[in-house]
């Protein structure tokens, strides 16, 4: 069964390091998303992504975050100065449409900043 | 913004017992629909809806949109030890496509 891919499943990093998660979305879906979950809280999301730019973003999704479909199959996320309240679970999704919120999630990746 | 809240927020049943929660908001949606998160995990959709009035089951689980748009249930029949999870409403509406997740319902089965 086709599925969503992230790497890497866990990151350690520094305070003010530059961090990219990756995400390999199911193939034929045109519509990419990042969510994050603090721990212990709800889903959040981030950012939705279609036809090579931005749909939609939250107002967490600040100067310091981007996204970028690099080739035909990845999606990143790259937060760019990682501040200690960003350490989170980040979870990729992707759907074949934009309105029905029927989303596939991937596992997720976990950012832990120190 | 628009706030899904989810009650209760926890529950622990013993296996066999039905369990019903449920997802209320102050805004109007178009779309409702329930996840459950395993540990460690991503949410994996269980049932959507589309439409106000609409009753849905998947197995075990029934959800329904509520006349309102503005809540929804989720009921769980017969619970068995692998139900155990977080679940979530989730919805559509207003202005934005955006799917935005409740606040979460904890579910513990002691067999």
């Amino acid at each position: 069964e086709p599925e969503v891919t992230q790497t890497p499943s866990h990151q350690v990093t520094q305070m003010g390091q530059e961090v990219i998660l990756r995400c390999v979305p199911i193939s034929n879906h045109l519509y990419f998303y990042w969510y994050r979950q603090i721990l212990g809280q709800k889903v959040e999301f981030l950012v939705s992504f279609y036809n090579n730019e931005i749909s939609e973003k939250s107002e967490i999704f600040d100067d310091q975050f981007s996204v970028e479909r690099p080739d035909g199959s990845n999606f990143t996320l790259k937060i760019r100065s990682t501040k200690l309240e960003d350490s989170a679970m980040y979870f990729c999704a992707s759907s074949l449409a934009g309105q029905t919120g029927e989303l596939f999630f991937g596992e997720g990746s976990r950012l832990t900043v120190l | 913004g628009q706030q899904l809240n989810q009650s209760p927020q926890s529950m622990f049943i013993q296996e066999g017992e039905d369990v019903s929660m449920n997802c209320t908001s102050s805004s109007i949606f178009n779309t409702w629909l329930w996840y459950k998160q395993d540990p460690g995990e991503g949410p994996v959709l269980l049932i959507a809806l589309y439409k106000a009035g609409e009753l849905t089951s998947n197995g075990r689980l029934t959800a329904q949109f509520g006349i309102t748009r503005k809540d929804s249930f989720l009921n769980i029949s017969a619970s068995i030890p692998s139900d155990v999870g977080i679940y979530f409403c989730a919805g559509t509406g207003g202005a934005t496509n955006k799917l935005i997740f409740g606040t979460g319902t904890l579910l513990a089965v002691q067999p």
